[in-house]
């Protein structure tokens, strides 16, 4: 079965420089999320997109930010980039359940950005 | 504010059934509950999900009891590949929110 796919895979930015990781969810699914996974720490959301408007925003830094394109793959764009931005970026996605019910969030296997 | 409680870490051997145990006791009337699995380095991956009972999967069972403020995930026969960060999550239903909000998962350990 189709999954999350994610690139890069790597990356390596200097202090001050921008960074792009794009995301391409399952087939048929309408919600992406980002989540940014510190070493030895959770993950934590950052933001989500339904229908390609944004749905949810949690902890994304000013400096981030993200959108999704028509044909449902999502990019975040990260500027000015910090030593403390070096992290897994993970992106899910899942497809808005019915009424009453919830949906499941399937991960890509993550960008693993590190600023120097 | 975290909305779930699980031990840190528990050591098992192969073979044996694990059982972790998660505690949700704000859990709201339509919150679902869902475990999932990190192997280091990787992305989560969805284990199993209910709301109330029984669930199992080819993977795990999940046991819910009737008030459901606390929730047991059980892997049957755990062998070293099982070695891995557990996290229970509960949906925001309520909110409608529907990111998911990590806390601090269980460190399995499976030893041969």
């Amino acid at each position: 079965a189709a999954g999350v796919i994610q690139s890069p895979r790597h990356l390596i930015k200097e202090k001050r420089e921008t960074a792009t990781l794009k995301c391409y969810p399952i087939p048929r699914h309408d919600t992406v999320y980002w989540y940014q996974q510190g070493p030895g720490q959770d993950p934590q959301f950052l933001i989500s997109f339904y229908e390609k408007m944004q749905s949810d925003k949690g902890s994304i830094p000013d400096r981030f930010s993200a959108q999704q394109f028509s044909d449902y793959h999502s990019e975040l764009n990260m500027s000015s980039l910090e030593l403390g931005d070096s992290a897994l970026y993970f992106c899910a996605s899942s497809r808005k359940g019915l009424a009453g019910s919830t949906d499941t969030q399937y991960f890509g296997p993550g960008t693993r950005l590190t600023v120097l | 504010l975290a909305k779930t409680t699980q031990p840190i870490s528990m050591d098992s051997y192969e073979g044996q059934e694990v059982n972790i145990t998660c505690s949700h006791n704000n859990i709201a009337t339509n919150d679902y509950i869902t475990w999932y699995q990190q192997f280091p380095s990787q992305g989560p991956r969805f284990i199993i999900q209910g709301y109330k009972t029984k669930v199992t999967n080819e993977v795990a069972s999940l046991f819910i009891p009737a008030d459901r403020k606390s929730s047991t995930l059980s892997l049957p026969r755990v062998s070293l590949s099982d070695t891995a960060v557990y996290y229970c999550l509960v949906g925001d239903e309520d909110t409608g929110r529907r990111a998911l909000t990590f806390g601090s998962g269980t460190r399995l350990q499976v030893q041969p």
